[in-house]
């Protein structure tokens, strides 16, 4: 399995408080992502890298800050948790997103109550 | 049209049976192809990547159809342990945010 660790796995925060996920890879790979999955509408992707400091939005951005500062390390934040935000949070890297799969981390539980 | 779409399910089979699940997706200059395992509660797995000649490993088959935008997976011989849910993948045409994720469909195999 591809070295993909995140952290936590487990969190329960209240509405309105910041919160950091890390994702911690030892591939080396890229490009980075963050994901959130719900049921009814699958994975969603939130941010990803493409380097060191180079970040984009993706479908589901609003909430959401991350940091790349190194290679290995990809942080999600949620600036001011809401309710809206519980859900399952992957992680996942790629050597090359045209041709080459996904590997992913597995997941943190995020309950915003 | 979705970019990519699959029938929810549930696939309820015996063990033993074959069941075959389909994948359409809209953006045609889509190049890669791959299916995802997803157990309950646990992080999609790469099952295997879709070929244009098609592919297959053990007991499992994916076919890719190009002029109709569909890629299908054939399980033969299920087993309790193939219960999951099976999700599409596809790449899109925009960059860095390359693969698009169907929403899954979820088999399960009964003895």
């Amino acid at each position: 399995d591809a070295g993909i660790t995140q952290s936590p796995r487990h969190k329960v925060t209240e509405t309105g408080t910041p919160v950091t996920l890390r994702c911690h890879q030892t591939e080396n790979h890229r490009y980075m992502y963050w994901y959130r999955q719900d049921p009814g509408h699958g994975l969603r992707l939130i941010h990803y890298s493409y380097g060191v400091k180079d970040t984009d939005k993706g479908e589901v951005s609003d909430g959401y800050s991350v940091s790349r500062s190194k290679t290995e390390d990809f942080l999600l934040t949620l600036e001011s948790a809401t309710s809206s935000q519980t859900s399952v949070y992957f992680c996942a890297i790629s050597e090359s997103p045209e041709n080459s799969p996904l590997h992913f981390g597995n997941g943190t539980r995020l309950t915003v109550t | 049209r979705k970019e990519v779409e699959q029938d929810p399910g549930p696939f309820n089979v015996p063990e033993g049976a074959t069941v075959a699940f389909n994948c359409t997706y809209s953006n045609s200059a889509s190049q890669s192809f791959f299916w995802y395992r997803q157990d309950c509660r646990k992080e999609p797995k790469l099952l295997m990547s879709v070929y244009s000649s098609g592919n297959e490993d053990g007991r499992f088959t994916a076919q890719l159809n190009r002029a109709s935008q569909y890629i299908s997976l054939l399980i033969r011989d299920s087993k309790l342990s193939d219960s999951a849910t099976y999700l599409c993948v596809v790449t899109s045409n925009q960059a860095g945010t390359a693969l698009i994720f169907g929403k899954g469909t979820t088999l399960s195999v009964s003895s």
